[in-house]
């Protein structure tokens, strides 16, 4: 069983449609869980660390949020430089190396 | 400079040749982790090592191996390539503190023909 799901696999938004993407665990006693972008021919780039739920952060056009079972990333009024794809991941369990969603692919019309 | 260099970015070679993924970091870092990523597969776990000394298998070692030269340094060999290896390497690295936030480099392309 994945330990991170992440929903939908794919999004294609016109410029300046809000949408949020979706990342569900399963592990027990989270310890953290991370959000990075990643660009074509690129490695990923941090973007956020969320360690308990009801924790909130932001970052231009991006809000994370966290739940006791998944955490959105809120994407407000998208521009085509948000194209890229959105990985989450989490530690397995206590001090481990983080486990992987499969990623959402994020497609900006202008 | 890149704080996370992966050397080469690309490389194409045939069934069975030894070929080593090198990785070095100027973040200070003692953790450092190798995964592949494939279509549909996502970021998969090779190996990984804590500190100089410590080297640990991940999701998918078979088939790989790994060379902790220093603090910086991190290498991943494979001994006798075959074409399922083909993949996108990454090499991240983490502060010792607990749950960091791992930092990637920019990858190598690694075709096996």
């Amino acid at each position: 069983e994945d330990q991170v799901t992440q929903s939908p696999e794919a999004l294609r938004l016109q410029e300046g449609e809000s949408s949020s993407l979706n990342c569900s665990y399963t592990v027990s006693g989270l310890r953290g869980l991370f959000w990075y972008r990643q660009d074509p021919g690129k490695g990923p780039e941090f973007l956020f660390t969320l360690y308990s739920a009801g924790e909130e952060k932001e970052k231009e056009r991006l809000k994370a949020t966290l739940t006791k079972k998944e955490s959105f990333l809120h994407i407000t009024a998208p521009k085509p430089e948000d194209s890229a794809t959105y990985l989450c991941a989490v530690p397995y369990s206590g001090n481990t190396p983080l486990v992987f969603g499969k990623g959402t692919r994020l497609s900006v019309i202008a | 400079d890149a704080d996370v260099t992966q050397t080469p970015r690309n490389r194409i070679t045939k069934t069975g040749k030894r070929i080593m993924l090198e990785c070095s970091q100027t973040k200070g870092h003692d953790r450092m982790y190798w995964y592949r990523q494939d279509p549909g597969l996502g970021l998969r776990l090779i190996y990984y090592s804590f500190d100089v000394k410590d080297i640990n298998k991940g999701e998918i070692s078979d088939g790989y191996s790994v060379s902790r030269q220093a603090q910086a340094k991190f290498s991943l060999s494979l001994e006798s390539a075959i074409p399922n290896q083909t993949a996108l390497y990454f090499c991240a690295t983490s502060d010792v503190t607990v749950n960091q936030p791992q930092h990637f480099g920019d990858g190598t392309r690694l075709s096996i023909l």
